[in-house]
């Protein structure tokens, strides 16, 4: 079974500031999709990004990139020129491809990102 | 815009009810989800549901049960809520080709039994 691991469950940073978020993940498959979501305090969450495991090039949405190390199992998200709209509960997620049954997001446990005036 | 619509923001319910959670989709999705969101646990998925009257269990579906009976339906039930169900429940939506693998969530029940 697939897992996923967001070590900081708190972080805070001043406006403007650039901030990386932890992810981490176990499993034996080679293809693969990554996520970021975001789920601010009104509780909608939203795709802030994704990545499929075969790109090797890191996926970018304007402020937001990641650094994604396949080897290492590692998919970190940075979020440059931080603003006080980006203050929300971030989950990383992951999706393994295969029959449609077998599509389901494991989330990590989810941090929560201030960002401070 | 995709729009997934959840009955209820706030619910209240008693130990031993029957609780139903509805939620709604407005975008023709095959693929539907039921999770519980409780802190520093993250999401978790209870249910899920690839077509019409078609589900399959997640990882946490004991004590849940779900009803797919029109394509932009999905309903958990609690057949006897439990002070343990106590939690935010999140439904989403998925279009079934593998292109566009993004899930659309709606804003959340949350649900307090006493």
């Amino acid at each position: 079974a697939q897992t996923v691991t967001q070590s900081q469950p708190e972080m805070s940073v001043q406006e403007a500031e650039t901030v990386t978020l932890s992810c981490t993940y176990d499993t034996s498959e080679n293809n693969y999709y990554l996520f970021w979501y975001k789920q601010p305090p009104s509780r909608q969450m939203i795709l802030v990004i994704r990545q499929e495991a075969y790109k090797q090039q890191n996926a970018t949405e304007n402020r937001f990139s990641v650094n994604f190390q396949k080897a290492a199992k590692s998919f970190s998200l940075k979020i440059s020129d931080s603003q006080l709209g980006d203050t929300a509960m971030y989950f990383c997620a992951f999706m393994k491809l295969g029959i449609q049954g077998a599509q389901k997001l494991v989330f990590g446990q989810g941090t929560r990102l201030t960002i401070n005036p | 815009d995709v729009k997934v619509t959840q009955s209820s923001r706030y619910l209240v319910k008693r130990t031993g009810e029957k609780v139903f959670l509805e939620c709604v989709q407005d975008m023709d999705h095959e693929n539907m989800f039921w999770y519980r969101q409780d802190p520093g646990l993250g999401l978790r998925l209870i249910y899920f549901s690839y077509d019409v009257k078609m589900k399959e269990k997640g990882d946490i579906p004991e004590g849940y049960s779900v009803s797919r009976e029109k394509k932009e339906r999905f309903s958990l039930i609690l057949e006897s809520a439990s002070t343990n169900q106590t939690s935010m429940y999140l439904c989403a939506s998925r279009t079934g080709g593998a292109a566009k693998n993004i899930q659309y969530f709606g804003a959340g029940t949350r649900l307090s039994v006493l």
